[in-house]
């Protein structure tokens, strides 16, 4: 099975940006690539997916190395409120079709006021 | 929309008693599961629908029956408790089971069993 591999802490001060990193050296050409992030005492919620090209969304962008062996999550301007545990997940439809995301530990991630 | 609502959240029971979980999604969704997360773990699928009145097993399923007799509604069930299942427990569900698609996930039930 594909793997990600994760720092498990990082700290950034509020209002500076913040790039969480996720290793994912065995990943397949069909896997995508999931962030979710969990707030304190809070179920799971959405960041952002993408296959092989950089994406932008509201909350965040994902930079996806050009191998695809690694991926970033860049939060723009971190605030208070994105202090959470950051999951970095990856989906193979083949593999993994109707079946669960896999949660490792995540990224803790703290902001400083 | 509510999106994905659980009740309860809060439950303590003593070890052998049974209880359900209700999950329900207003989203119109196919899929849906169940997760447990364990203190200072990630999440670990339980069972899983991939729509009404179809179920399947995931990673932990043992100690757990599930149902849904109807599409919005997900319901889990603990038939004797254990301590060992004292958990928060997460319902989600899908559009569909593609690849893309997003979970969303509801508030959680934290279950202590005594």
């Amino acid at each position: 099975d594909a793997k990600t591999t994760q720092p498990n802490s990082m700290e950034s001060n509020e209002e500076e940006p913040v790039h969480l990193p996720c290793n994912h050296s065995t990943i397949s050409g069909t896997d995508y690539i999931h962030w979710y992030r969990q707030l304190p005492s809070q179920g799971p919620e959405y960041v952002i997916h993408g296959l092989t090209s950089n994406v932008n969304n509201r909350m965040a962008s994902l930079a996806i190395a050009e191998d695809r062996k690694s991926s970033t999550l860049i939060l723009h301007r971190a605030t208070l409120r994105d202090a959470a545990v950051y999951y970095c997940i990856l989906r193979d439809v083949e593999r993994d079709y109707g079946q669960n995301f896999v949660f490792g530990p995540g990224t803790r991630l703290s902001v400083l006021p | 929309n509510a999106g994905v609502t659980q009740t309860p959240k809060f439950r303590v029971l003593k070890t052998g008693q049974s209880m359900t979980l209700l999950c329900a999604q207003d989203m119109n969704h196919e899929y849906m599961y169940w997760y447990r997360q364990d203190p200072g773990m990630g999440l670990r699928l339980i069972h899983y629908s991939v729509g009404e009145g179809t179920t399947a097993k995931g990673e932990v399923p043992d100690g757990y029956n599930v149902s849904r007799l109807k599409k919005q509604n997900f319901l889990l069930g603990l038939e004797s408790a254990a301590p060992s299942q004292t958990s928060v427990y997460f319902c989600a569900s899908s559009w569909r089971g593609e690849s893309y698609n997003e979970q969303f996930f509801g508030p959680g039930t934290r279950l202590t069993v005594l």
